[in-house]
């Protein structure tokens, strides 16, 4: 079980451009989440999804952020004309479906904006 | 939403000592409040949970303590050792569906030899 997989571990990318953020779950974890994490701000939840269906994105910039998750493999978050202050570890994490049950973490994406 | 502030910010213990995290949170509707431990360039990984219909919940040299009365949770690391550095976050769900946390600003522990 090699654990939730990010790609990739670090981008850098100017101002105004796109940044694609890929996430591939744990195999037959069915909730899958999206956390960003910053010094000033920590540890913030993005969205959620539940068996590929976007559940809850009451976290996620809504003019620029945009999640998907085609199948159950992966998921991907997208930041259209990145600005300096979206520079952050964006962390995917997934977990069986159910209540109170374990969250598993990737290592994040650290993104830079120049 | 449910707030919850974790103190202290930072902590140097000497091996062997022990170390004693807090967090205060508001909303006391729910109950589950796990604790995740962060070494730097990895993602959060649980480290130990409780209910709320307990009052204690040990993992050999990790105990979490829940004071449901004064709204605080506690972690306490005995024997700590040098590999126990990191930073430490405590959460706490805000929904019924215990899929969303918000979580605490975090204790970076150092453990010094």
């Amino acid at each position: 079980n090699a654990g939730v997989i990010q790609t990739p571990r670090h981008k850098v990318t100017g101002k105004g451009q796109e940044a694609t953020l890929w996430c591939e779950p744990i195999s037959g974890h069915s909730a899958v989440f999206w956390y960003r994490q910053t010094i000033v701000q920590g540890l913030e939840f993005l969205t959620y999804f539940r068996n590929q269906a976007p559940i809850d994105d009451s976290g996620m910039p809504k003019e620029r952020f945009s999640a998907q998750m085609p199948n159950q493999s992966h998921s991907t978050l997208k930041i259209q004309s990145t600005q300096p202050q979206d520079s952050a570890v964006y962390l995917c994490a997934s977990s069986l479906l159910g209540v109170n049950t374990e969250v598993f973490f990737g290592k994040g994406t650290r993104l830079t904006v120049v | 939403q449910q707030q919850v502030r974790q103190s202290p910010q930072s902590l140097t213990v000497w091996e062997g000592g022990t170390t004693v995290l807090t967090c205060s949170y508001e909303d006391s509707t729910f109950n589950y409040f796990p604790w995740y431990q962060q070494f730097p360039g990895e993602g959060p990984a649980l480290l130990i949970s409780i209910l709320s219909v307990s009052d204690k919940k040990e993992d050999g040299r990790f105990t979490t303590f829940f004071n449901k009365r004064e709204k605080k949770l506690s972690l306490h690391i005995i024997d700590s050792q040098p590999g126990d550095s990191a930073t430490y976050f405590c959460a706490a769900p805000v929904n019924t569906g215990n899929y969303k946390y918000v979580f605490g600003a975090g204790t970076r522990l150092k453990v010094i030899a």
